[in-house]
């Protein structure tokens, strides 16, 4: 499996913070990287898309960058609405795997 | 827009097989550009990719190697649904399971609502 390490674990983050999470592929995965956010009691959101492209109806604070085995999902300015978990998931090739998650947290 | 119902049991024994149904409107299982995902969450684990199925002339699957010997994903045409099971289940197999649409690409646009299943005596 392409291990997916992401982090942090968890981050505690304020209304108007920029917030940066990495995650790091065990192998390359070109710009096959998506990004979600999950809330309690949801199914996950899909963020992002291979690895930069914003999900049709993802405010533009969400951004996300990178190719090969490093990335990165940025939100500009938090809102309170964005606090929740946020997962890296590679679609390079199965078997598919997600990073552990980035808890955002308020401060 | 598509849309993905799930059904099957929230409690299940442990060793005794879990089955849950995924149907599928406005879209079709058979669609060559669509592959049909299962994928859980659990408190130990977080997200876990489980398998998939998808139709290119024929059937395909995928599994993760952690369930691959357990699992088995198929697709039923007729109801426009896929189904899994995961057989000889233990506590460490409850979790919420969703199955997902993926696009080209990989990522995964629509989600079914989540079931949560345990598994307990």
């Amino acid at each position: 499996d392409n291990q997916m390490t992401q982090s942090p674990s968890s981050l505690s983050a304020s209304v108007g913070d920029r917030v940066t999470i990495t995650c790091r592929a065990g192998h390359t995965i070109r710009n096959y990287l998506n990004w979600y956010q999950h809330k309690p009691g949801k199914a996950p959101k899909l963020l992002i898309y291979a690895a930069s492209s914003l999900q049709s109806g993802v405010p533009s604070r969400f951004s996300g960058s990178g190719s090969g085995t490093d990335f990165t999902l940025t939100i500009s300015s938090l809102q309170p609405e964005d606090f929740a978990t946020y997962y890296c998931h590679q679609s390079y090739n199965p078997p598919y795997t997600f990073g552990q998650g980035t808890r955002l947290e308020i401060k | 827009q598509v849309q993905l119902q799930q059904s099957g049991p929230g409690l299940v024994k442990p060793s005794q097989t879990l089955s849950l149904t995924c149907a599928i409107s406005g879209d079709s299982v058979s669609s060559n550009s669509a592959a049909w995902n299962w994928i859980r969450l659990s408190s130990s684990r977080g997200l876990e990719w489980l398998g998939r199925t998808y139709y290119r002339s024929q059937w395909y699957n995928d599994y993760a190697l952690s369930v691959k010997s357990r699992m088995t994903i198929n697709a039923d045409t007729s109801k426009n649904q896929v189904s899994l099971q995961l057989n000889s289940v233990t506590p460490e197999d409850t979790a919420v399971y969703y199955c997902a649409r993926e696009y080209s690409a990989g990522p995964f646009r629509a989600w079914g609502q989540g079931t949560l299943v345990t598994v307990s005596s």
